[in-house]
């Protein structure tokens, strides 16, 4: 079955510094998505791409679709207290079914003020 | 006002009990999703609706049996509770399943002893 895999699964950082996480499907993708969890939230959509080679930004996030629609990623630039959480992707199969939508394992994000 | 509401949100249990997790979303959406996030935050779908339909069922043990009286409701009911039941059980929409914003509650945090 389809897995979504993201690296790295934790990631601690000094404010200020950037961060990335990784995420790599075994099957292409009709689109990929973004959620952040804060510790004992729920996931919070944050982007969706859907074209081949897209790239978005929201502030000090930049997203990043790969060409061939396996792979995606998320930067953010100078991070802060705030960013701290769990950062899923997620999608569905291309030309698999729009209701099961697999999420990845997550990157835990901590920052330290 | 909440847009996916769930309750209750902290439950406690003896195994072997039964209990019911209600949901309800007030966003006009057509799908409805309950999710399992285990203690290794990992979030696995179990059930995909679609006006009231089963679409996805992800081998889930069948004494979990959701229940969709309408659209904008989607139970799940849990027979002979286990101790790896343990964990929290989201429920969520979206607009024509997983090519739009899935939308989370806020979760329901069950722990079987």
């Amino acid at each position: 079955g389809q897995q979504v895999m993201q690296i790295p699964q934790y990631q601690h950082v000094q404010e200020g510094e950037d961060f990335t996480t990784y995420c790599n499907s075994s099957t292409t993708l009709s689109n990929i998505q973004w959620y952040k969890q804060r510790p004992g939230g729920h996931p919070v959509f944050l982007i969706q791409l859907v074209k081949s080679g897209e790239v978005k930004k929201q502030k000090r996030l930049t997203f990043q679709f790969g060409e061939a629609k396996k792979n995606s990623s998320l930067h953010i630039t100078a991070t802060q207290t705030t960013d701290v959480g769990t950062y899923f992707c997620a999608g569905p199969r291309s030309g698999g079914s729009n209701y099961k939508l697999t999420f990845g394992k997550g990157t835990l994000l901590t920052v330290n003020p | 006002d909440t847009a996916v509401s769930q309750t209750p949100k902290y439950l406690v249990t003896q195994m072997g009990n039964d209990k019911s997790i209600k949901c309800e979303q007030n966003l006009g959406h057509d799908t409805m999703y309950w999710y399992k996030q285990d203690s290794k935050k990992f979030l696995k779908i179990m059930f995909s609706y679609n006006n009231k339909e089963l679409i996805i069922n992800e081998t889930v043990p069948n004494r979990f049996s959701p229940k969709s009286p309408d659209k904008a409701h989607l139970n799940l009911h849990i027979n002979s509770l286990e101790l790896g039941d343990s964990a929290v059980y989201f429920c969520a929409s979206s607009q024509d399943g997983g090519i739009n914003t899935i939308y989370f509650g806020e979760g329901s945090w069950l722990t079987v002893v």
